[in-house]
């Protein structure tokens, strides 16, 4: 099925950096979300976009949905050891539809 | 808000068994629920979409019959893995939706291993 497209697969950074993670697809959407997870939990909502080009903050993250509805990004400021997990995009098209997800970014972070 | 639990979270069980794993939204009443097959390192896969009172509708290549969904309630959804067999072993997580909103929240998963 129709997927977003993630990369790179893995990301290692220094503590204290900032990263940023992008976020495409071939298809428009009206809502992206970023979720964030950690080995064996379910995933955490991070952020909610509705508008194209909505820059939305929540703490140290940022992400923006795309002028062309057809991307977003997330950025993460100041990284910490516990921003260690597995970012997944995530879009959708309406109220209660499915949604179609990214392979998802590992973020790996050095003390 | 919008907390989302799963039971139980781990399940170990023989091979012909049947199991059943039960997300309920508590702090919200869950227009959708979303069932969802997770296999190592990779991304969700949607299993099957439930609306409240209504018979669910399943991705192409999952078996309804194996694989039996009901949303009883707002609050409450079930999957049933019947007749589990090894392969049937994966991390099944739910997730349920509201309103005029499109988040979706999730449970926090159930390990399922199947001897």
């Amino acid at each position: 099925g129709q997927q977003l497209n993630q990369s790179p697969q893995s990301m290692f950074i220094q503590e204290g950096e900032d990263v940023s993670m992008n976020c495409t697809s071939s298809s428009i959407f009206n809502t992206w979300l970023w979720y964030k997870q950690d080995p064996g939990e379910g995933p955490v909502l991070l952020i909610a976009l509705y508008k194209a080009g909505e820059l939305t903050s929540n703490g140290r993250l940022t992400a923006q949905f795309g002028i062309t509805r057809k991307d977003s990004f997330l950025n993460i400021s100041a990284s910490i050891p516990s921003d260690v997990g597995i970012y997944f995009c995530a879009g959708t098209t309406g109220a209660n539809s499915k949604l179609t997800f990214g392979k998802g970014i590992t973020l790996s972070v050095r003390p | 808000g919008a907390v989302v639990s799963q039971h139980p979270s781990r399940v170990i069980c023989k091979s012909g068994t049947s199991v059943k794993i039960e997300c309920r939204s508590l702090d919200f009443q869950a227009t959708t629920m979303f069932w969802y097959r997770q296999f190592p390192k990779k991304s969700l896969m949607l299993m099957a979409t439930s609306n409240e009172g209504s018979k669910a509708t399943y991705e192409q290549g999952v078996e309804k019959d194996k694989f039996l969904i009901n949303h009883a309630s707002l609050t409450l959804s079930t999957l049933t893995v019947t007749s589990a067999h090894p392969e049937d072993s994966s991390f099944y997580i739910c997730s349920a939706s509201w309103g005029a909103y499109n988040e979706q929240f999730f449970g926090p998963g159930t390990r399922l291993t199947v001897l």
